[in-house]
């Protein structure tokens, strides 16, 4: 059972466009986090969010977590080639003590130069 | 650097044979995750640990067993390889009051 799911899936754009992904669950989650990952490398941390409707703006991307904690999207403003990658959202959910990650299905974003 | 090191990078093993991933990290990080990552699917949890000799299993734990003797190494054995478990491996860490996870740069794995 896959508790999050991303669109879209692939995503091809020319370099200065925007663009969003969304990041969708059923379950509630006790914070956010979108990672980049680069062909041959392990996921990098870009973001965490942890308040319902908290925005967070790094350089030309905008992460958004939804008022319920169930959501979340990325805007990227002008999109350049080093945008390239795929993202991975994650949700944390708190459990005694201990937490687990569960990643999304993950978009893979193209920028067209 | 994420202090995270996988060995071996690349292995390709037969089916039916054991195979063992190491996973040493020098961040003294108290929790230790196993992922594999396949497409369609994103990363899937298939074991953790959040301390020494403490772990539990994951979303995809079968065919999978893990041990953490101590802090720096986590390893993830496959008892008796298949063909499904062809796949990329990543290990991660985590400190105790931290909220970012650290990956290594993946092992690929290759049962034929």
């Amino acid at each position: 059972t896959q508790l999050l799911e991303q669109s879209p899936q692939f995503l091809s754009i020319q370099e200065g466009e925007n663009l969003t992904v969304y990041c969708n669950s059923s379950s509630v989650f006790s914070s956010l986090q979108w990672y980049r990952q680069e062909p041959g490398e392990g996921p990098v941390l870009l973001v965490t969010v942890v308040t319902g409707g908290e925005v967070k703006k790094l350089k030309r991307l905008t992460f958004q977590f939804g008022d319920a904690r169930k959501d979340s999207s990325l805007h990227i403003t002008a999109a350049q080639p080093g945008d390239t990658g795929l993202y991975l959202c994650a949700g944390v959910i708190s459990n005694f003590g201990n937490e687990k990650l569960t990643f999304g299905t993950g978009t893979r974003l193209t920028i067209i130069p | 650097d994420a202090g995270i090191t996988q060995s071996p990078r690349h292995k390709v093993t037969e089916t039916g044979t054991p195979v063992t991933l190491r996973c040493h990290q020098t961040e003294n990080h108290r929790y230790m995750y196993w992922y594999r990552q396949d497409p369609g699917h994103g990363l899937r949890l298939i074991h953790y640990s959040y301390g020494v000799k403490d772990t539990d299993k994951g979303e995809v734990s079968d065919g999978y067993s893990v041990s953490r003797s101590k802090t720096e190494d986590f390893l993830l054995t496959l008892e008796s390889a298949t063909s499904s478990q062809t796949s990329v491996y990543f290990c991660a860490g985590r400190g105790l009051n931290g909220n970012t996870i650290y990956f290594g740069e993946g092992s690929w794995l290759t049962v034929v």
